[in-house]
């Protein structure tokens, strides 16, 4: 129990264009929703936290009108990185934890495997 | 948020004990200690977590002594696929809080 999914696992993309990531628990409701930004050798970033139905919270820096984060459903989030540019490719990973102690009694985060973005 | 400090890399044989630790000396009253796996380009995975003394589980053991301000992640007898990065955050995950700050990690390299 507990799958969370991505898709695509691996995006190329154009300079210029925009990609749109999905977040989906398989088999548990997920009221908060995270996406992390992880470069090559390095820790996971916190980007953002979404909780389903409203707006979410952006850390320090990180653009919210070019990282759209759409947390629509309990089981869905999206991540759209709009206008995308060679410095935006990374490893982007989501996490998502459901109601505590409903899912883990650990209130754990469980975490989708990644998408891999490539910009040219 | 309370920082951790943890050593940059290890290294370990098959069949070897590893204790990684993790140092969060300013840790609060309901911060809970728990431990993440990444292996390269996949999410990371719990492993455990604990709020002191010892847990333990089919995978690892969290030592946490009585100041709580570090905590040691062992593993019994390690195999090659055990070579991951090991995250050691620390956050009041039981009331859906702040256990969101990964630090740099430890890279644990299982030689054969």
């Amino acid at each position: 129990g507990a799958v969370v999914s991505q898709h695509p696992s691996r995006v190329i993309c154009k300079s210029g264009t925009s990609v749109k990531i999905e977040c989906r628990s398989l088999d548990f409701q997920a009221t908060t929703m995270f996406w992390y930004r992880q470069f090559p050798k390095k820790s996971l970033m916190l980007m953002a936290t979404s909780n389903e139905g409203s707006k979410a919270t952006y850390e320090q820096g990180v653009e919210k009108d070019k990282f759209l984060i759409n947390h629509a459903s309990l089981t869905l989030s999206t991540l759209t990185v709009t206008s995308a540019h060679p410095e935006d490719s990374s490893f982007y990973i989501c996490s998502a934890r459901g109601a505590s102690g409903r899912v883990s009694p650990y209130n754990e985060q469980f975490f989708g495997p990644g998408t891999r973005l490539t910009v040219l | 948020l309370a920082k951790t400090t943890q050593p940059i890399s290890m290294d370990s044989y098959e069949g070897q004990e590893v204790n990684i630790t993790c140092s969060h000396n300013n840790i609060a009253t309901n911060d809970y200690i728990t431990w993440y796996q990444q292996f390269p380009s996949q999410g990371p995975r719990f492993i455990i977590q604990g709020y002191k003394t010892k847990v333990t589980n089919e995978v690892a053991s969290l030592f946490i002594p009585a100041d709580r301000k570090s905590s040691t992640l062992s593993l019994p007898r390690v195999s090659l696929s055990d070579t991951a990065v090991y995250y050691c955050l620390v956050g009041d995950g039981r009331n859906a809080g702040n256990m969101l700050t990964f630090g740099g990690g430890t890279r644990l390299m299982v030689k054969p």
